[in-house]
């Protein structure tokens, strides 16, 4: 059974860094093709993507917030680590993981999630 | 670039048959067959009900069903039990850029 799940602080400060973790179980992250995504959503706006991390460690980031964002692997641990820096009011949301099972034949879809941590940036 | 765009809210009675549709444009829904739909209830975890556009997973109720036009997604639930209330978004797939886009979302009543 695959099981994702999100850690991190409920609450950071203006200006700080927002390190997030998910931990997964039920597959690994060394499987060719095999990839997470980390996904936000503000309150009452749209989902959006933020990172993305594949089986052989090549990393995306999304246009907007490539310089603020870093995701990394831990295969030995089965976790997938995003850090966000200079966090701002406006990046109060949301915050899941999701697996995407084969980035090699177009499997663009997201399956399973996390259950999501909502993360709220205020002093 | 934007979000794709779905209505805020649909609702139905129990057996009745709702659509929620999402409209994106000609660089993302329009150009690739790579729509996705989610179910997501209070507290839990989004769940996928439909990929490539018009797709199943295993698990998930043939009541559920996808469609395309041009660059308008369909997502289209029959046969509404109470259990369909939830909240509703759609992705796709926009080129290598822009990786994906999602929708506003959609509250889903069922009367």
């Amino acid at each position: 059974q695959v099981n994702l799940r999100e850690s991190g602080p409920a609450l950071v400060k203006p200006s700080q860094t927002l390190t997030l973790t998910c931990t997964f179980s039920g597959f690994s992250l060394t499987t060719t093709g095999m990839s997470m995504i980390w996904i936000r959503q503000p309150p009452g706006k749209a989902l959006e993507w933020l990172a993305r991390i594949d089986w052989d460690d090549d990393k995306f980031y999304s246009t907007s917030l490539k310089t603020r964002l870093t995701i990394s692997k831990d295969t030995s641990k089965n976790q997938v680590v995003l850090t966000m820096t200079n966090m701002d009011p406006v990046d109060t949301a949301t915050y899941y993981c999701a697996r995407i099972s084969n980035v090699l034949t177009g499997n663009y879809w997201f399956d399973p999630w996390g259950q999501g941590i909502l993360v709220t940036v205020s002093s | 670039q934007s979000a794709l765009t779905q209505p805020a809210s649909v609702s139905g009675s129990p057996g009745q048959s709702i659509t929620i549709s999402c409209t994106g444009t000609s660089s993302d829904i329009g150009d690739y067959h790579l729509v996705s739909w989610y179910q997501r209830h209070p507290g839990k975890a989004p769940k996928l009900v439909i990929y490539e556009g018009t797709k199943r997973p295993s698990g998930v109720s043939d009541r559920f069903s996808g469609s395309k036009s041009g660059t308008t997604a369909s997502l289209t639930i029959s046969g509404l039990q109470a259990e369909d209330e939830a909240h509703y978004f759609c992705c796709s797939y926009a080129g290598t850029v822009n990786f994906v886009l999602f929708g506003g979302g959609t509250k889903l009543t069922v009367l």
